[in-house]
């Protein structure tokens, strides 16, 4: 089966420039994570969904973060008026969270999406 | 908050030797769960290894295994007969399991280099 996918793989964008990322997580998973990761750091966490419904939004920078997953499966995070300070890989990951242990259920993550701010 | 520390920015090793990453993280809480999380240049996370903290046995996959060290929140992950192929960064995470939000905590990861 395909793993999560995301695009575009690349994205420069000028500064000011909106842009949109996709993320299309593995068929069947409840939950869907964003993760921003800066160059030679650690992911750090952006946004949580379970289904359509976005449970933690703590790690948005700024209110020009805004990600959405309207049918519970496919996944936008949202940048607007993007500066540099936004440049970094945007990971998506999603997850099945089994009965029995629902937080031991790993991540399974994308390619990424690096962005570029010019 | 929890904390996830590496302090091993890079590490390297020989092919066939053995090699241990460090990791140790910061928490209040007695139930959670730890992973180690590779990542190659192509920039997809791959799941290495996880532990459940109530389980006192190390955790092993084929040639990695852990020594976890839940009084000293301690969580070190040894590579062992090491090939080429696992030259990456490694990361180590952690997450609650009661309540809260279901997200992953990462270190700052180590570079791992596999010398031939």
């Amino acid at each position: 089966g395909a793993g999560v996918s995301q695009s575009p793989r690349y994205k420069v964008a000028k500064r000011g420039q909106d842009v949109a990322l996709r993320c299309d997580p593995i068929s069947g998973h409840v939950s869907l994570f964003w993760y921003q990761q800066a160059l030679g750091q650690g992911p750090e966490f952006l946004t949580y969904f379970q289904n359509e419904a976005q449970l933690d939004k703590s790690g948005l920078p700024s209110d020009r973060f805004f990600a959405e997953r309207p049918e519970g499966s496919v996944s936008t995070l949202k940048i607007q008026r993007t500066q540099q300070e936004d440049s970094a890989v945007y990971l998506c990951a999603s997850s099945a969270p089994g009965y029995r242990e629902p937080k031991g259920s790993p991540l399974h993550f994308g390619n990424g999406t690096r962005l570029t701010v010019t | 908050a929890q904390t996830v520390t590496q302090s091993q920015p890079e590490m390297s090793v020989q092919e066939a030797e053995t090699v241990t990453l460090s990791c140790t993280y910061d928490t209040s809480e007695s139930d959670y769960y730890l992973f180690w999380y590779k990542q190659p240049p192509s920039r997809q996370m791959i799941l290495v290894i996880r532990q459940e903290a109530y389980k006192q046995q190390n955790a092993t996959e084929n040639r990695f295994s852990v020594n976890f060290q839940k009084a000293a929140k301690s969580f070190s992950l040894k590579i062992s007969d090491s090939q080429l192929g696992d030259a990456a960064m490694y990361f180590c995470a952690y997450r609650r399991t009661q309540g809260g939000s279901e997200k992953l905590v990462f270190g700052k990861g180590t570079k791992l280099t596999v010398n031939p």
